[in-house]
């Protein structure tokens, strides 16, 4: 399979606890994109990494979130200190060449915090 | 700011026949790029169709196709001879021409094809 993968599909976890999840782009893709969508809502973006440079990151990402792309492959968003409302499924999008390029999502991570 | 709004929260439509989802959009940017994704109830965003701002012709993807009205700021998403696995979320979504290539989304609309 050679599309974008993530891991885990699920998590539960405890308020406060610190969760981790890893997306796996597809190989040739230099672009990564991290979203967050709640319940009723379309995807929000997160923050966009092009290769191993975080470029932008959105004002939902607070110093509780962290991401990752240390070798411009795979990626990892950490979230410290989880509180009920980062309850919600977390998606990663790979895309190539141009902005305008679609972006390819993958299953996503559904993260519950009790 | 830009935005992308939604109206229809669900739409029913009849196995074989054509529907239509709405999507308006608001944005300062003369250069921008619309998509159409397709989220079914395992919860994968599928890339359908794609416009962008400077495009002369209305996009077409086999049963996908985009009505672009610039002048009105809407794209819609028009599905023909629509079949039981087209029953899923739609979300219509933007790139502006100033950001790196993140998608701002609708809120969707639940299509459900009837037999």
């Amino acid at each position: 399979d050679t599309g974008v993968s993530q891991d885990p599909r699920h998590k539960i976890t405890k308020r406060g606890q610190n969760v981790t999840f890893r997306c796996d782009p597809i190989s040739e893709h230099n672009r990564l994109y991290w979203y967050r969508q709640t319940l009723g809502q379309g995807p929000e973006f997160l923050t966009y990494f092009q290769n191993e440079a975080q470029l932008e990151k959105s004002r939902l990402l607070s110093d509780r979130f962290s991401a990752e792309r240390p070798k411009g492959s795979f990626s990892t968003l950490e979230i410290q200190r989880t509180e009920q409302g980062d309850s919600a499924m977390y998606l990663c999008a790979s895309s190539s060449g141009p902005p305008y390029n679609e972006q390819f999502f993958g299953p996503g991570t559904r993260l519950t915090v009790l | 700011a830009q935005k992308i709004t939604q109206t229809q929260p669900g739409m029913f439509v009849q196995e074989k026949e054509a529907v239509t989802l709405d999507c308006t959009y608001d944005t300062s940017d003369p250069s921008y790029g619309l998509f159409w994704y397709k989220q079914p109830s395992s919860g994968e965003m599928i890339f359908l169709i794609y416009q962008g701002s400077y495009d002369q012709q209305n996009a077409t993807e086999g049963r996908y196709s985009l009505n672009f009205q610039k002048a009105r700021k809407s794209a819609n998403l028009v599905i023909s001879a629509s079949q039981l696995g087209d029953s899923a979320m739609y979300f219509c979504a933007m790139r502006d021409g100033g950001s790196q290539g993140n998608l701002i989304f609708g809120k969707g609309t639940k299509l459900s094809v009837k037999p």
